[in-house]
């Protein structure tokens, strides 16, 4: 029930093209569902995150779509560029603490 | 601010040997805690805080331990290390009051051979 399932492991987008990324968590009782960046060699950092009482959080290129009744969250990145490529994780937690992690998607943006 | 820093960036140890892992942050954060980051696995919660002199279980503790002393330090140690113990740990931080960032450091690199 602790469990964030993240999809997929790897994506290849064009420069220009939308990339996105799924996933699924159990748990009803996970109310914060952050996206974390990560650049090889350093730690995650936060790239937006939504609390379930909106569908739908947009902040630049970057947008958060929850539905909560099917338990899930997506990251959109629209425009993608060389250098959104990235680790990105989503992650689910209760009150902003106790962060359970996705297992993470590597993204490519080719040139 | 340097935000969330942590010692060393690298560091291979042998076989049953034991080290500590420095985690010290200036944003006078009440919650810390301790990421082990294995590849294609995530991010597995090791040790957490909720202020200083209290500490509890993740969801990976076995074979480590944490203090917390002050506001600022979160230290971990590795007692008697193991070949499984080699990934890379995360310290990172969060504010008192819920829905915050959680920051994180820029990771120590362990290799047990």
């Amino acid at each position: 029930q602790q469990q964030v399932k993240q999809s997929p492991q790897s994506l290849i987008v064009q420069k220009g093209g939308i990339s996105i990324i799924n996933c699924a968590y159990e748990n009803t009782a996970f109310d914060y569902f952050p996206w974390y960046q990560q650049f090889p060699g350093k730690g995650p950092a936060l790239l937006i995150a939504i609390r379930p009482d909106v569908s739908e959080k947009k902040e630049g290129r970057f947008t958060i779509s929850f539905n909560k009744s099917a338990k899930q969250f997506s990251l959109h990145i629209m425009d993608s560029q060389p250098g959104d490529s990235a680790t990105y994780f989503c992650a689910a937690s209760f009150y902003g603490q106790n962060f359970v992690f996705g297992p993470g998607t590597r993204l490519s943006v080719l040139p | 601010n340097a935000g969330v820093t942590q010692t060393p960036k690298f560091r291979i140890l042998k076989i049953g040997q034991s080290m500590t892992l420095q985690c010290t942050q200036d944003m006078n954060h009440n919650y810390m805690y301790w990421y082990r980051q294995d590849p294609g696995m995530g991010l597995k919660l090791i040790y957490y805080s909720v202020g200083a002199g209290i500490t509890d279980k993740g969801e990976v503790p076995n074979g480590y331990n944490v203090s917390r002393s002050t506001t600022e330090d979160f230290p971990l140690r590795l007692e008697l290390a193991a070949p499984s113990q080699t990934s890379v740990y995360f310290c990172a931080s969060t504010g008192r009051g819920g829905y915050n960032e959680q920051f994180f450091g820029p990771g120590t690199r362990l290799t047990v051979l």
